[in-house]
């Protein structure tokens, strides 16, 4: 596509459901990443896929959280038993690769806000 | 680990006029990348400016520029001639040159621009 699509756009759950959030890559990234931003907070790592390369979770806040990449495309971040801390924007960036050179710029989406009932 | 500060929680500035946005940063490493990036209410983030470490000179782009100090690790951008489509939050963010690439974000400053 001509750019990082995200879906939904907003969703609204109550505090304990499982829920889905989808990044669509820019055709031919092979890196995707996911960032939270919070209220007042800057961009927080979440997680990065780079490939077929086992993906770096380090930013993950807890094991309520995971995520996929299928295909090495479209990847879906889950949030099991959401909780109202877990409010946030959740931000999809890919890059051609996850390479060094500064032309690897990390294109975002436009974000999925999440609210916890 | 490092860590980035953008320490002006808000700042506005008049239609036309200069304005300076400030970012500090902390690392070990000689070698990193530094990017501006905007977040209008659409929540879209642009780049807007990137500098490499390696390089002395300062980026710009168009109305766009940084100062950038390496040895004070300071990473400031000023937007000349301000308009009203400038409004947005900015970023400032770090990158590393080796590991995952992940880039560190500053909490960001809210610019805006009075007609």
């Amino acid at each position: 596509g001509a750019g990082v699509s995200q879906s939904p756009s907003n969703k609204v759950t109550e505090k304990g459901k499982d829920v889905e959030l989808r990044c669509d890559p820019i055709s031919g990234h092979t890196a995707l990443y996911w960032y939270r931003q919070s209220l007042g907070q800057g961009l927080e790592f979440l997680i990065y896929f780079q490939g077929n390369s086992a993906p770096d979770k380090s930013g993950l806040p807890s094991d309520r959280f995971s995520a996929e990449r299928t295909g090495g495309s479209v990847s879906t971040l889950t949030i099991q038993r959401t909780q109202q801390e877990d409010s946030a924007v959740y931000l999809c960036a890919s890059s051609v690769t996850g390479g060094t050179s500064v032309k690897n710029i990390q294109y975002f989406g436009a974000g999925t806000r999440l609210s916890v009932l | 680990a490092q860590t980035v500060t953008q320490s002006q929680p808000e700042m506005s500035v008049q239609e036309a006029e200069t304005v300076t946005l400030s970012c500090t940063y902390d690392t070990s490493e000689s070698d990193y990348y530094l990017f501006w990036y905007k977040q209008p209410p659409s929540r879209q983030m642009i780049l807007v400016i990137r500098q490499e470490a390696y390089k002395q000179q300062n980026a710009t782009e168009n109305r766009f520029s940084v100062n950038f100090q390496k040895a004070a690790k300071s990473f400031s951008l000023k937007i000349s001639d301000s308009q009203l489509g400038d409004a947005a939050m900015y970023f400032c963010a770090y990158r590393s040159s080796s590991g995952t690439y992940k880039y560190i974000f500053g909490t960001g400053t809210r610019l805006k621009v009075l007609a």
